[in-house]
């Protein structure tokens, strides 16, 4: 069964600091992963979509890798800013069972102003 | 609309009652997916649909859970005689792709917020 990890839990930062979140998951056989953020109250916002066969996928400040061999994947954020407050999740789609997205709990993320 | 649709946002009832929940995809998108997010965790897989047809209902927790998608377009789901363990935040997710091409990203609605008194 595809299990997915995000560490830290929770993250507090400075304005302008750089800051990296890691999410892990135990089978790497999955067609992509996916990158959300998820305001209080509010639905889940797609901030970057990798594929299997892809190594990263850049947005803006942010930075998504993938090493698939090694079930990790990092959210880097660049100059982080207040704005950037909110939970981030990551999902992967498994290949077994690919009608679904399979969820880790989440990094609640503080931006001090 | 622009994006996923879900109604109520905000939805209260006694335990035993019958809820229903509704999701408006996005326009032309064939899959929609259920999820169920409990306070402080990630979404779990409920169940999908391609057009009409529920595909995989395997993330359903009890019998007491039914969705539908009749015209492949809006879908509702229902829960029935509900109980505490129910509270929780119900998303719904609609995605252009078709079934076999997993490479779509799934676009989420703000779901409804569930309290079972």
């Amino acid at each position: 069964k595809q299990e997915v990890t995000q560490i830290p839990a929770a993250l507090s930062v400075p304005e302008g600091e750089n800051l990296v979140l890691n999410c892990s998951f135990t089978d790497s056989a999955i067609y992509n992963l996916q990158w959300f953020r998820q305001d209080p109250g509010k639905g889940l916002t797609s901030l970057l979509l990798i594929q299997s066969s892809q190594r990263e996928q850049t947005s803006g400040r942010l930075n998504a890798s993938l090493d698939k061999s090694s079930g990790r994947s990092t959210l880097y954020i660049a100059a982080s800013q207040p704005g950037d407050s909110a939970t981030y999740l990551c999902a992967v789609r498994p290949v077994s069972g690919g009608n679904k997205l399979v969820f880790g709990a989440g990094t609640i993320l503080r931006v001090k102003s | 609309g622009a994006g996923v649709s879900q109604s109520p946002r905000y939805k209260v009832a006694k335990r035993g009652q019958d809820v229903a929940l509704r999701c408006d995809p996005i326009s032309g998108h064939v899959s929609l997916f259920w999820y169920q997010q409990a306070l402080g965790q990630g979404p779990e897989f409920l169940t999908y649909f391609q057009n009409e047809a529920q595909l995989d209902k395997s993330g359903l927790p009890s019998d007491r859970f039914f969705a539908e998608r009749p015209e492949g377009s809006v879908s509702t789901l229902k829960i029935q005689r509900t109980q505490q363990e129910d509270s929780a935040v119900y998303l719904c997710a609609s995605s252009p792709e078709a079934t076999g091409f997993f490479n779509q990203p799934q676009h989420f609605g703000d779901g409804t917020r569930l309290s079972i008194l």
